[in-house]
């Protein structure tokens, strides 16, 4: 199976600063990403998917780039509520995995 | 607009089986695949399994021998049916819809397995 990870595991970050998650694939996934924000005690919200395309509604300060095996997210200038978890997602096939997460906090 | 809301025991015993449903609104639950996925206490998003509009399924293979995904159609619900459960399956419990990733959400539901 192919395996996600992401890095880092957590940062800490002030409001207006600009952050970039990565995340990995242990092999080649095109652009089958996507991107989820998960705040405390609520389901995981789509931000992202093929990689680069943003979901209706989320906020033009969020990115996503890359293909294959590589991809980040950026959020160009970090607002309040945007500090949570980020997880990303291969779904080009079966099993269809998370990575392990990046926790945003307050520095 | 679409929603989705999961339904079930809250606590379930050893070695008995989880059963949740996922009640489908604003949408037939014919026009879409469908997913479940749990997240332990305090831990990462683990996916359990698709069921396809085909009707077909897959599961995630650490799970496969225990867990069964169906489709009411007629009540727009699916199911999730988890067999001889232990304390590492206590978790929260999402249902999704999949579509370029997993795009809408239901609201989870905890369910402690517990004696």
């Amino acid at each position: 199976d192919i395996q996600m990870t992401q890095s880092p595991s957590s940062l800490s970050a002030s409001v207006g600063d600009r952050v970039t998650i990565t995340c990995r694939a242990s092999q080649g996934i095109t652009n089958y990403l996507a991107w989820y924000q998960q705040k405390p005690g609520k389901g995981p919200k789509l931000l992202i998917y093929a990689a680069s395309t943003l979901e209706s509604g989320v906020p033009s300060r969020f990115t996503g780039s890359g293909s294959g095996t590589d991809f980040t997210l950026t959020i160009s200038s970090l607002q309040p509520e945007d500090f949570a978890t980020y997880y990303c997602q291969k779904y080009n096939s079966s099993p269809f995995t998370f990575g392990p997460g990046t926790k945003v906090d307050f520095k | 607009q679409v929603q989705l809301q999961e339904s079930g025991p809250g606590l379930v015993k050893p070695s008995e089986t989880l059963s949740l449903t996922c009640t489908v609104s604003g949408t037939s639950i014919s026009f879409y695949d469908w997913t479940w996925v749990r997240q332990p206490p305090g831990k990462g998003v683990e996916w359990i399994g698709n069921i396809y509009n085909s009707g077909s399924t897959k599961y995630n293979t650490s799970l496969m021998s225990r867990v069964t995904i169906s489709v009411e159609t007629y009540r727009n619900q699916f199911s999730l049916n988890l067999r001889s459960v232990t304390a590492a399956d206590t978790a929260v419990y999402y249902c999704a819809r999949v579509v370029d990733g997993f795009d809408i959400w239901g609201q989870g539901t905890m369910v402690t397995v517990s004696s």
